[in-house]
């Protein structure tokens, strides 16, 4: 069985400052993660994924999540956040089988201040 | 390209009546399809998930006698609110994995059903 969690399930913070969301997840395999974003009243958008290969992965505009297996975590993070970033943010895990089936966690809502 | 369409947007059905939502991948056969709630400030959570041409797999403590689903073809799935009750307002969101892929979903924009 796989878990996530997100550790904050708020994280307030100034336009142009840095942000990090935190994500761990357990698992007894190999995992691909995710991360998806989600504006009121939508449906969920990928902003990331790893698969396999470079432990750092990075979104269009200006996310990047870095995989880190020890840690089990694949936390995200943006140097400079715009108040248009404000949303709400879910990590999610899947094992690749059982239909592709996500693990979600929990989310955290990204509320950027002027 | 990976788009996935939900109708309606929004539904507001008295209680006791049924509902419909469709789910539709627009430029992609989804071998597989996936059926989430989700309240208010909640995560998603996964109601079912539904092959091409067989029955759906329901997740626990979820009634699959309300809640039908139907995936008659590759490219569109149903999820059918019967009887349905104010407690079942929620937004429903549905997600669909393409043919071959191991790996990917895409996710529909949700269905706002509101029971009175």
């Amino acid at each position: 069985a796989q878990s996530v969690t997100q550790l904050d399930s708020q994280v307030p913070v100034f336009e142009e400052a840095p942000v990090e969301l935190r994500c761990n997840y357990s698992s007894s395999v190999s995992v691909y993660l995710f991360w998806y974003v989600q504006y009121p009243n939508q449906g969920l958008q990928l902003l990331l994924k790893y698969l396999s290969g470079s432990t750092l992965v990075e979104s269009i505009n200006g996310f990047e999540a870095e995989f880190n297996k020890s840690q089990t975590s694949f936390h995200l993070r943006k140097p400079s956040v715009h108040i248009s970033d404000t949303a709400e943010y879910f990590c999610a895990v899947s094992d690749g089988h059982a239909g592709n089936m996500l693990t979600f966690g929990g989310g955290t809502r990204l509320m950027v201040k002027p | 390209g990976a788009v996935v369409s939900q109708h309606p947007s929004r539904v507001i059905c008295k209680s006791g009546t049924s509902v419909k939502i469709e789910c539709r991948s627009l430029d992609f056969q989804a071998t597989t399809m996936f059926w989430y709630r989700q309240f208010p400030k909640q995560s998603l959570m996964l109601m079912a998930t539904s092959n091409e041409g067989s029955k759906a797999t329901y997740e626990q403590g979820v009634e699959k006698d309300k809640f039908l689903i139907n995936h008659a073809s590759l490219t569109l799935s149903t999820l059918t609110v019967t009887s349905a009750h104010p407690e079942d307002s929620s937004f429903y969101i549905c997600s669909a994995s393409p043919q071959g892929v191991a790996y990917e979903q895409y996710f529909g924009p949700g269905t706002r059903l509101t029971v009175t």
